[in-house]
Formats: structure tokens, C-alpha cells, sequence
């Protein structure tokens, strides 16, 4: 158990769904961040936030929203997404952007 | 173009044997590597990690190895152990960045038997 908590494990939607991935971590850290692995794939970055702030966004597609409402919580608001959105989309946090992650168990988005 | 690569997409080994993985990189910006390891159904965890201005980190079984001239990192898992058995994936920054911005490579996925 890492202290960070994604849900839910698993996620099946079709491309007119709107969906939200949740992340919540127990650890007192101050960045979190969103990554997506796709099949033989590196991982990519998606999103950083640091302090509730987003500080970068990798040019991710519109369809993804990203939402920090606090530092403990993180958000992936997921809409009219498409076949090749289908991923493990992992979350992770530091307790600085400069520090170590700790990962999530990921959701994996299955897209019809 | 990756700037991580692990050439090796799997490797098998015998337990108590050395286990080699290998990481090559592109940037020579990057100044801070780390392995993580992932088990399936469960997100990476942090292993292990070097700065450049080192070339060798040790922890219990786990070894780091950084060649700068070559731009390869090396782990060394001795003795290699049936828990062992994971994806190992290789991450490279500039430490003087913000470590979100971690580029990783695709992962070798390590069997040691029995």
C-alpha cells in the first residue's frame, strides 16, 4: 500500500460517456500528477499539479480534464474519448515536484 | 524519438543468479535516474535512484550502476530471488526540474524461477 488510492480499478465506457477518475492520496504531499501507460508504451506524463496549481500539461486532448480540488484529491474528468484513449492511467504524488513518486494502482480504461 | 530506452523487453534468470537490466538515454541534460519496479495490478514503486554525480548506488541486493561516457545505467539484482519477478522500468530527469517530468522507458519484465 503506497497511500495512494485510485478508483475505480477497472473502467469500461463508450465514446459519448463522461466519466471521472479519482485519485486520493494519504501522505501529506503537496504534487500530484496523472500518467497514462498505454500497451508498449512508455510512461507519459499528463498532468502535474503542485500546491492545487497546474503546472504543466504534456499536451494532453481537450477530452481530458484534469481537477485539483485540494492537495489530497486529483481528478480525471474523461469525455467523448476515443478507442486509443484505452490505457492504464496511473496517478502518483511527491511531497515536492522535485521528490520521488508514489504510485497509485491505476485504473484501467477500456474504451468502446 | 525516445530519450529512455530498455532494449530488452523480458529477461528470464535463475534464482540466486545476477540479474542485469539495462537502461541507455539520449538527453545528457539528465542528471538523475531511478527503477522502479511494478508488479501487475499495482502501480510502479520506487526502487532505487543515482545522481550523475555518482556512478554507483547500493541498496541490500540492489545495484545502480551510471556510465555517463556511454549514457547507460545498469541494475543489478544479486541474488536474484522468485519475488523479484516484476516490471522494471527505467526514469530519467533533470533534477533541476520539477521530477513530474520523469521520461521513462517502456520496462523489462524480469522472471527469475525457481
Amino acid at each position: 500500500e503506497t497511500g495512494v488510492t485510485q478508483t475505480p480499478r477497472h473502467l469500461v465506457m463508450g465514446m459519448t460517456n463522461k466519466k471521472s477518475l479519482k485519485c486520493e492520496q494519504h501522505l501529506g504531499h503537496n504534487a500530484m500528477y496523472w500518467y497514462k501507460q498505454s500497451a508498449k508504451k512508455p510512461l507519459e506524463l499528463m498532468f502535474v499539479y503542485n500546491f492545487k496549481e497546474q503546472t504543466e500539461n504534456n499536451s494532453v486532448p481537450s477530452r481530458f480534464s484534469p481537477e485539483c480540488p485540494n492537495s489530497s484529491h486529483l481528478f480525471l474528468h474523461l469525455h467523448t474519448l476515443q478507442p486509443e484513449d484505452s490505457a492504464l492511467y496511473l496517478c502518483a504524488s511527491s511531497p515536492g515536484v522535485d521528490e520521488k513518486l508514489f504510485f497509485g494502482s491505476g485504473t484501467q480504461l477500456s474504451v468502446l | 524519438d525516445q530519450q529512455v530506452k530498455q532494449n530488452s523487453p523480458s529477461l528470464s534468470v535463475q534464482e540466486g543468479r545476477i540479474s542485469i537490466l539495462n537502461c541507455d538515454y539520449t538527453n545528457s541534460m539528465f542528471d538523475y535516474f531511478l527503477w522502479y519496479k511494478k508488479y501487475p495490478a499495482e502501480g510502479p514503486t520506487f526502487l532505487i535512484s543515482i545522481s550523475s554525480i555518482k556512478d554507483k548506488n547500493e541498496d541490500g541486493r540492489f545495484t545502480v550502476f551510471l556510465n555517463k561516457s556511454a549514457k547507460h545505467l545498469s541494475l543489478h539484482i544479486v541474488p536474484s530471488q522468485p519475488g523479484d519477478s516484476a516490471v522494471y522500468f527505467c526514469a530519467a530527469s533533470n533534477y533541476g526540474g520539477s521530477q513530474g517530468n520523469l521520461i521513462f522507458g517502456k520496462g523489462t519484465k524480469l522472471s527469475v524461477k525457481p
